[in-house]
């Protein structure tokens, strides 16, 4: 049992250029979030879905896209990278009244 | 709308100590709450959550909390604190009579220090 896999655990890119942060979770939740962490700031959200095909705006949406095609896999999309998301994304999930599950996040840096 | 306080960034306790993190919240209703930590280039952890019932929650690693509805607080609670508790503690609220968009809102985090 893996729990919530995301992948790549770091990244560099270039201003302007775009990348998908992976998120998968093998537990079947419906439930998934994205949050992006910054020194000093907690966790802020940036989008999450309540299920397949179902996806919702959280605090911190713009220069995000989503998309849940399955259950497993919600995939963060970033389409002209900018300095101000230089930052730790998180993925999460959970099931009916439990608590969410963290994977060890993805460290991007855009240069 | 629901949101958390964390008043200190830091606090630093000798081992054996008690130890003690402040979270402060505000929700319209009666709300959940819950602890995680966050070791070094980790994920968020679960430690606890109150969503009724006993004030006083335990929860992993001999932590509780107490839930205060007069003060709106949820303070995180170790007796004896252990080196390896050194860690940053989130204090997170959910409102549980907003629409169902299961949302949690985050403090920003204390960093605890065990000194040996």
């Amino acid at each position: 049992n893996a729990g919530v896999t995301q992948t790549p655990k770091f990244r560099i890119l270039k201003i302007g250029q775009s990348m998908t942060l992976q998120c998968t979770q093998d537990m079947n939740h419906n439930y998934m979030y994205w949050y992006r962490q910054d020194p000093g700031m907690g966790l802020k959200l940036i989008y999450y879905s309540v299920g397949a095909g179902i996806t919702d705006k959280g605090e911190v949406p713009n220069g995000y896209n989503v998309s849940r095609s399955t259950t497993e896999d919600f995939p963060l999309r970033l389409e002209l990278a900018a300095p101000s998301q230089t930052s730790v994304y998180f993925c999460a999930s959970r099931g009916q009244n439990q608590p969410q599950h963290f994977g060890d996040g993805t460290r991007l840096s855009i240069l | 709308a629901q949101s958390v306080a964390q008043p200190e960034d830091q606090v630093n306790v000798a081992e054996g100590n008690p130890l003690t993190v402040k979270c402060t919240y505000s929700v319209s209703g009666n709300p959940y709450l819950f602890w995680y930590v966050q070791y070094p280039n980790r994920g968020l952890q679960f430690l606890l959550k109150y969503i009724t019932g006993d004030n006083l929650v335990k929860g992993s690693y001999g932590f509780e909390a107490e839930f205060n509805k007069s003060q709106t607080s949820f303070h995180l609670k170790k007796p004896s604190a252990l080196v390896s508790d050194s860690a940053l503690y989130f204090c997170a609220v959910r409102d549980p009579y907003r629409s169902n968009d299961y949302k949690l809102s985050f403090g920003a985090g204390t960093t605890v220090t065990v000194r040996a």
